[in-house]
């Protein structure tokens, strides 16, 4: 079936860099692709969402990359901080409210 | 409360047994959505409920899991005759009419 999925399951980066996750979507009829980030033992958090017809979109410190021709989506966390430290999700919807996620990166960030 | 409510936090199951695991969405959303997270992995869609329309149950991964809402608003995913490969994470999010999800902090199961 339609999938979401990851490039790299782990990203460990120093504190103060900036880090990217990456995904790769394969429904091309997806519209509509999101972020979330997930702490130990809590629930995904929305980080950032972006639109079809968008290609970039910033917010406080990431910027979500959208590039529609390969299918791929990007997170870009700005001047990485310790509490970045986190799972990544990256989710997708074609339309409807199915709401479809990948499998997750983990990111750690070294002090 | 302000935010989505799942319950029970945690519960131990025997093999064979019946759960039920209840969400309370945040009040006025209308969409409601469940997810099952093994340890470790992503999140696998269940079910979904938006407003008075028919659930999408395509994620149901047998007939031993069910799930209703009552009234538009709580809602109780069911699993019949607990098998241990059910052991996850049941997560459970509401939104607004498509909005961004907003997530409990999920309900954990281990079946012995």
């Amino acid at each position: 079936g339609e999938s979401v999925g990851l490039h790299l399951p782990t990203l460990s980066v120093q504190e103060g860099d900036n880090s990217i996750i990456n995904c790769a979507y394969s429904n091309s009829a997806s519209d509509y692709f999101i972020w979330y980030k997930q702490e130990s033992g809590k629930g995904p958090q929305f980080i950032i969402d972006i639109r079809s017809n968008m290609d970039k979109r910033q917010g406080q410190r990431v910027t979500v990359l959208l590039n529609k021709t390969v299918k791929h989506l990007s997170l870009q966390i700005a001047a990485t901080q310790p509490g970045d430290s986190a799972v990544y999700f990256c989710a997708e919807r074609d339309g409807g409210f199915k709401t479809i996620f990948g499998a997750g990166t983990r990111l750690f960030v070294k002090a | 409360g302000a935010g989505v409510s799942q319950s029970p936090s945690n519960k131990v199951t025997e093999k064979g047994k019946d759960v039920e695991l209840r969400c309370d969405p945040i009040s006025g959303h209308t969409a409601l959505y469940w997810y099952r997270q093994s340890l470790g992995q992503g999140l696998e869609f269940l079910i979904y409920f938006q407003g008075n329309s028919a659930p999408d149950k395509s994620g149901l991964p047998s007939d031993r899991f069910s799930a209703e809402r009552t009234g538009g608003s709580v809602s109780t995913l069911t699993i019949q005759r607990t098998q241990q490969e059910d052991s996850a994470v049941y997560l459970c999010a509401s939104s607004f009419s498509g909005g961004e999800l907003f997530f409990g902090e999920g309900s954990r199961l281990t079946v012995l």
